[in-house]
């Protein structure tokens, strides 16, 4: 079945590490994206990127850094400098960049202590 | 600069009882999109329907139905006899033409009470 993955759905860090959060997609879709959602906040984007090699900072990208190697791969990694990195991290792919619906994986809720 | 409004943060109703989820944007575009997707307990959102700024019609899917009204800039969400499984955040989002990012509202939190 095509659709998006994310894992691991819970992870736990200590305050200072870095940590990756893995997004892969099947769907052929050219662009994913990066959401982070705090209670009451909605989702904020992070990063996109619209093709291999190539990403764009979304609004909040402070603290965080992104790869696209591949078109199926687009991980995300909180760095030590992201000040508040608990959250519940969404990953979405669309098939172009410019308004068409995304598709969401099933999230990565993140707990850093 | 684009914005969406879903001045509903909670609602509650009853089994069977229908429900409207409210959702005002902001644009300076002629053309653009709406959307609304459903986030269940789960926490993966799911797509419900996309909608341009040229396609004023209503659309009705099932319980389901959105009304676009240009002259308000609203885009509001009706369920129909409203059940349990329809508790979840419904978010509205706008993505106009020029710009590569929808913009999402804050979600309204819907429980459907037995």
């Amino acid at each position: 079945d095509g659709g998006i993955t994310q894992s691991p759905k819970y992870l736990f860090r200590k305050e200072g590490q870095n940590v990756t959060l893995s997004c892969e997609q099947n769907l052929n879709h050219d662009a994913m994206y990066w959401y982070r959602q705090d209670p009451g906040q909605g989702l904020r984007l992070i990063y996109y990127s619209q093709i291999v090699n190539d990403f764009q900072k979304g609004d909040i990208a402070e603290g965080y850094s992104v790869s696209r190697e591949k078109k199926e791969s687009f991980p995300l990694t909180v760095t030590s400098a992201q000040k508040n990195p608990t959250a519940f991290y969404l990953c979405a792919s669309s098939i172009v960049t410019r308004s068409y619906e995304q598709y969401f994986g099933p999230g990565t809720r993140l707990t850093v202590t | 600069a684009q914005k969406v409004t879903q001045a509903q943060t909670e609602i509650s109703v009853v089994e069977k009882e229908d429900v409207t989820l409210d959702c005002v944007y902001e644009t300076r575009d002629t053309t653009y999109y709406l959307f609304w997707y459903k986030q269940p307990p789960s926490g993966e959102l799911v797509f419900l329907i996309r909608r341009n700024s040229f396609d004023e019609q209503n659309e009705i899917s099932g319980r389901y139905s959105w009304n676009f009204q240009k002259s308000t800039s609203s885009f509001n969400f009706t369920i129909t006899a409203s059940q349990v499984v329809d508790s979840a955040v419904y978010f509205c989002a706008l993505s106009e033409f020029r710009d590569d990012k929808i913009i999402f509202g804050k979600g309204t939190r819907l429980h459907i009470l037995p």
